[in-house]
Formats: structure tokens, C-alpha cells, sequence
């Protein structure tokens, strides 16, 4: 089973501010089929980045995602008010289809 | 668009039994493969099974192996999943989850929340 860890688990920043929120991974992530999600109280997870870099349908380009292998980054430019709320990442590579314990981004 | 909705979660004692559906539509069900996850309260999220599209190979967590049985209708656009010998441990909000090959998990539905309590 693939572990993935994010770092850090709180991240408190301001509006307009760029956030870097990392994700490794405790072997190689097959086919670098990595995704991020975002989740706000009371709602269903949403797909950001998709292969590791790949935004999904419709997420602003103020999202990218970077990196190989085992090592992982979620990147906004510049947050918006709607931005603050728990990010996970999940390796969709190899069964069991492992998520990371979530990074808690929250309005400083 | 489209939509996934949950549905039969409840509240039921320790060792008893349980079948959520996720109705699906605004897709061809029987093109993609299909996964539950679950949220324990105030936890991260775990995938729980996963079914593939047309033939229905099916995959599970070593936590519900032997106790989940995922299965599909395509013809009904219906996802299911049946609980059995369910533990205080399996409380959560289950969602269904559609995979695109290659792509990830791009859409979910709101989730149904199973509650198991003496």
C-alpha cells in the first residue's frame, strides 16, 4: 500500500497570498496518476488537478500542480476567499487507491 | 450535467446489514468504473471498493474485504453496496465516486451517512 503524507497539516495564510501544499508518497506513484481535491464543510470532495498537473474541467487556473515520482506539490497563486479548506491527495495508480491525511488551509 | 445520488444509509446496530445505492444520470454508467469512499466523522477520506466498467471486476480495502460487496446495474445506471457484519468502526459518510481512467475521480455524489451503534 502507498502511504502519502502532506505536509504541512495547517497553513495559515492570508487572501492573496500563494499557498504550496506538499504531498509524498512512500513508493513511486504509478503512471505519476496523482490527484488533489478540495473539500469545504458539509460538500462532497472536489477534483483539482488530475496526473499530477492536469487541472480538472473548470478549476481556475490559479491552481497547478507539480512533481514525480514521490514527491508532490499543490500550488495557488494567489488565494481567494473560497480557496480556504482541506486539500487531499490520492494516488489513483495501483490498488488500494491510498489518500493523504489532508493539509488544512485556513485564513490567518 | 452530471449527477450521483446516494442513498440507504441509516442507523443500525453492530453486526447488522446494509445496502446503499448510488443512482447515477447526465453519463454512460456502464463506461466507467465506479468507487465508494467513506469519511469517518471529523476524519480523511478512505477508498472502500471499486468496480470496474463493463466486465465489473471488483477491488476492496483490506478493511471491508470479506464483509463489502460492491456491485452494478447497468441497465438500472444504479451503483451498490452491501454492509454486512458491520462494526461502530465503519461510520461514516459513504460517497460514490466516478473514475475516469487516467484521469481521476471527477465527480461525487453529496454522500449518505451510515451510523452503527448499540
Amino acid at each position: 500500500e502507498i502511504v502519502l503524507t502532506q505536509s504541512p497539516g495547517t497553513l495559515s495564510l492570508s487572501p492573496g497570498e500563494r499557498a504550496t501544499l506538499s504531498c509524498r508518497a512512500s513508493q513511486s506513484v504509478s503512471g505519476n496518476y496523482l490527484a488533489w481535491y478540495h473539500q469545504k464543510p458539509g460538500q462532497a470532495p472536489r477534483l483539482l488537478i488530475h496526473g499530477a498537473s492536469s487541472r480538472a474541467t473548470g478549476i481556475p487556473d490559479r491552481f497547478s500542480g507539480s512533481g514525480s515520482g514521490t514527491d508532490f506539490t499543490l500550488t495557488i497563486s494567489r488565494l481567494e476567499p473560497e480557496d480556504f479548506a482541506v486539500y487531499y491527495c490520492q494516488q489513483y495508480g495501483s490498488s488500494p487507491y491510498t489518500f493523504g491525511q489532508g493539509t488544512k488551509l485556513e485564513i490567518k | 450535467e452530471v449527477q450521483l445520488l446516494e442513498s440507504g444509509g441509516g442507523l443500525l446496530q453492530p453486526g447488522g446489514s446494509l445496502r446503499l445505492s448510488c443512482a447515477a444520470s447526465g453519463f454512460t454508467f456502464s463506461s466507467y468504473a465506479m468507487n465508494w469512499v467513506r469519511q469517518a466523522p471529523g476524519k480523511g477520506l478512505e477508498w472502500v471498493s471499486g468496480i470496474t466498467d463493463n466486465d465489473g471486476v471488483t477491488d476492496y480495502a483490506d478493511s471491508v474485504k470479506g464483509r463489502f460487496t460492491i456491485s452494478r446495474d447497468n441497465s438500472k445506471n444504479t451503483l451498490y453496496l452491501q454492509m454486512n457484519s458491520l462494526r461502530a468502526e465503519d461510520t461514516a459518510i459513504y460517497y460514490c465516486a466516478q473514475g475516469v481512467y487516467g484521469s481521476g475521480w471527477p465527480n461525487w455524489g453529496q454522500g449518505t451517512l451510515v451510523t452503527v451503534s448499540s
